[in-house]
């Protein structure tokens, strides 16, 4: 049973540029959350998909915007990147809308560094 | 002040050594809480999950939530080089709210 995976694994991208990652959910879930996660920090939420809208959103400017497609898989989208942005980012998938406090199965991350 | 305040250690114990975690929280709305485990780079693994005030076990891993005094605990016995990572308490709101996470190491 494959388990959440992430695309890319790491990237490296420069201000002002814009960044797409991927996250496909674990079998059987259809619900995505996207966490943020500086160095030496607790995960922060981002927004949650679930049948494709966007559900919940944490304290994060609309640079950052995701989607979700019709197999429950998931991108999020960051525009002009700053320095700040530098994180790594996590999903984590969970089945139903109560997936908001449910169990939630992360993924690996991909790793952002903004130069 | 945030909503869930966790000492990020770092800590360091012999193997073998009992290990308690803690966190604790303000908002008393949050309902489900976890323990989750990550090592360095990479992504948190759950390892225990508890709705109401009492303990749960599995294997080594106890954990134990006192609603009343908004605090929670994760007890590792008989501690194993294996376990050195950080350990992240988590919350449920409409989301998943984070400690910042204790480093944990156990040394041979």
């Amino acid at each position: 049973d494959a388990g959440v995976t992430q695309s890319p694994t790491h990237l490296i991208k420069t201000r002002g540029q814009q960044v797409t990652l991927r996250c496909s959910p674990k079998s059987g879930h259809d619900t995505v959350s996207w966490y943020q996660q500086a160095l030496g920090q607790g995960p922060q939420f981002i927004f949650q998909y679930y049948e494709e809208e966007e559900r919940q959103r944490g304290n994060f400017p609309d640079r950052f915007s995701g989607h979700q497609f019709p197999n429950y898989s998931s991108e999020l989208n960051v525009n002009a990147l700053l320095l700040g942005d530098s994180a790594l980012y996590l999903c984590a998938s969970s089945q139903g809308l109560a997936g908001t406090t449910d169990t939630q199965y992360f993924g690996p991350g991909t790793r952002l560094t903004v130069l | 002040q945030k909503e869930v305040e966790q000492d990020p250690g770092p800590l360091s114990v012999p193997e073998g050594a009992i290990v308690s975690l803690n966190c604790t929280y303000s908002n008393s709305a949050f309902q489900y809480f976890m323990w989750y485990r990550q090592y360095s780079r990479k992504g948190p693994e759950l390892l225990m999950y508890t709705y109401s005030s009492g303990n749960k076990e599995d294997g080594r891993f106890t954990a134990q939530v006192d609603k009343s005094s908004k605090y929670i605990s994760l007890f590792i016995r008989d501690s194993q080089p294996s376990d050195s990572a950080t350990y992240l308490c988590a919350m449920s709101g409409y989301a998943l709210n984070f400690g910042k996470g204790t480093s944990l190491l156990v040394t041979p």
